[in-house]
């Protein structure tokens, strides 16, 4: 089955520590990979994305996001973590280009003063 | 480039009444768009695939006739509730693929809208 787990629900981090969102999918066909944001109220943000070549790809607001596919996974890092990132990520596994997604279940980003 | 609109971005009406939200694509073209439904605090769930100048596809469980789905042109797409009642209250969003340089490669996503019934 087609499938994205995040298992964190919510996560709370300091303002400039370091920050890993997990994300591993169950896909049949070479998986396309999505990390978006949500602001409460908002539609999504695309943060970054994997088709193929170079595991670590860079994104918009200084994440980056890695693939491993021994590990079926694709999490989301940021090296300081800002106020203003506190949002909800989500992380989305699609088949052929532009077709439909998968999303996870979201995990909700906390930052502490 | 690659914005997606949506309008209106919050409706509330009442029990019994249909509701039609537009999703547009504001610079590019867009042959197939999507329409999610989304519960607080939960995921994006996909409703439909709506295809232009064919019936949309709609996942399983999803009533066809109380959410119609008219892809009107190539940069617009709407949804009907019909008939809405409370437990449509949701949050609607539209996606829509764009990848530039003749790719189509990534979901772009309107803003949502929030629906409420009385």
């Amino acid at each position: 089955a087609q499938s994205v787990t995040q298992p964190d629900i919510h996560i709370t981090v300091s303002e400039g520590a370091s920050l890993e969102l997990r994300c591993n999918y169950s896909y049949g066909a070479t998986p396309y990979l999505f990390w978006y944001v949500q602001s409460p109220g908002q539609g999504l943000q695309l943060l970054l994305k994997y088709f193929s070549g170079d595991t670590l790809v860079q994104g918009i607001k200084g994440f980056e996001a890695e693939f491993k596919r021994s590990q079926s996974s694709f999490n989301l890092r940021k090296p300081s973590v800002h106020w203003s990132d506190a949002a909800e990520y989500f992380c989305a596994v699609g088949g052929n280009q532009g077709g439909k997604l998968i999303f996870g279940q979201g995990t909700e980003l906390s930052v502490k003063p | 480039g690659a914005v997606v609109s949506q309008h209106p971005s919050r409706v509330i009406c009442k029990s019994g009444t249909s509701v039609k939200i537009e999703c547009r694509s504001l610079d590019f073209q867009a042959t197939t768009m999507f329409w999610y439904r989304q519960f607080p605090k939960q995921s994006l769930m996909l409703m439909a695939t709506s295809n232009e100048g064919s019936k949309a596809t709609y996942e399983q469980g999803v009533e066809k006739d109380k959410f119609l789905i008219n892809h009107a042109s190539l940069t617009l797409s709407t949804l009907t509730v019909t008939s809405a009642h409370p437990e449509d209250s949701s949050f609607y969003i539209c996606s829509a693929p764009y990848g530039g340089g003749g790719r189509v490669d990534t979901q772009y996503f309107g803003p949502g809208t929030r629906l409420t019934v009385l």
